[in-house]
């Protein structure tokens, strides 16, 4: 059972639009959501995390929005550049575990056309 | 700091073959983790260890073994190689009790395996 559902499973977007990434989770109990970058060849790096007592966070042009109702967060990329096409991956974890295991999504493979 | 390295960086085996993959950092993390990433199924957990001398079965840890040799090194080792383990075997380590990035992982280079 998977415990991240991410969507969708890849993304078109054009240079300087807007690329949305949206994931969902049921666990009650995570409390930490990370989004992890890829590039081709490489391994993943963390992009940009929230903690659920905020509804949004913003670094640069890469926005995470957090819906605790709902479960769900998502990961906006304003004016996305052709630097940006990677894979994206978003993550939850339970704080309250030692053990520091991430649940992973999918994926999604964004491509940024010039 | 060279972070999480692995080796090998390629490998084909052929079935029924085993080989052990490498994996170490030098961040003086506690815990440590073997993903495999296939397309469209993301990052798949295959064991992982919170402490040196611990281990423990993550999401799809049939066919695999782990050795936390101490508390740098975690190797996986596929005893008889099969063409599903055909993968991208990614290491990665953490450090839970950091105040700063407590649940970031950082991850190896990867090793391209494929099965024949």
């Amino acid at each position: 059972q998977q415990q991240v559902k991410q969507s969708p499973q890849s993304l078109i977007v054009q240079k300087g639009g807007i690329s949305i990434i949206n994931c969902a989770y049921e666990n009650t109990a995570f409390d930490y959501f990370p989004w992890y970058q890829q590039f081709p060849g490489k391994g993943p790096a963390l992009l940009i995390a929230i903690r659920p007592d905020v509804s949004e966070k913003k670094e640069g042009r890469f926005t995470i929005s957090f819906n605790k109702s709902a479960k769900q967060f998502s990961l906006h990329i304003m004016d996305s550049q052709p630097g940006d096409s990677a894979t994206y991956f978003c993550a939850a974890t339970d704080r309250g575990s030692t053990l520091g295991r991430l649940y992973f999504g999918r994926g999604t493979q964004l491509t940024v056309w010039p | 700091n060279a972070g999480v390295t692995q080796t090998p960086k390629f490998q084909v085996l052929k079935t029924g073959q085993s080989m052990t993959l490498q994996c170490a950092q030098d961040m003086n993390h506690n815990s440590m983790y073997w993903y495999r990433q296939d397309p469209g199924m993301g990052l798949r957990l295959i064991y992982y260890s919170a402490s040196e001398g611990t281990t423990d079965k993550g999401e799809v840890p049939n066919g695999y073994n782990v050795s936390r040799l101490n508390k740098r090194e975690f190797s996986l080792r596929l005893e008889s190689a099969a063409p599903s383990q055909t993968s991208v075997y990614f290491c990665a380590s953490s450090e839970v009790r950091t105040a700063v990035s407590p649940y970031e992982q950082y991850f190896g280079p990867g090793t391209r395996l494929t099965v024949t």
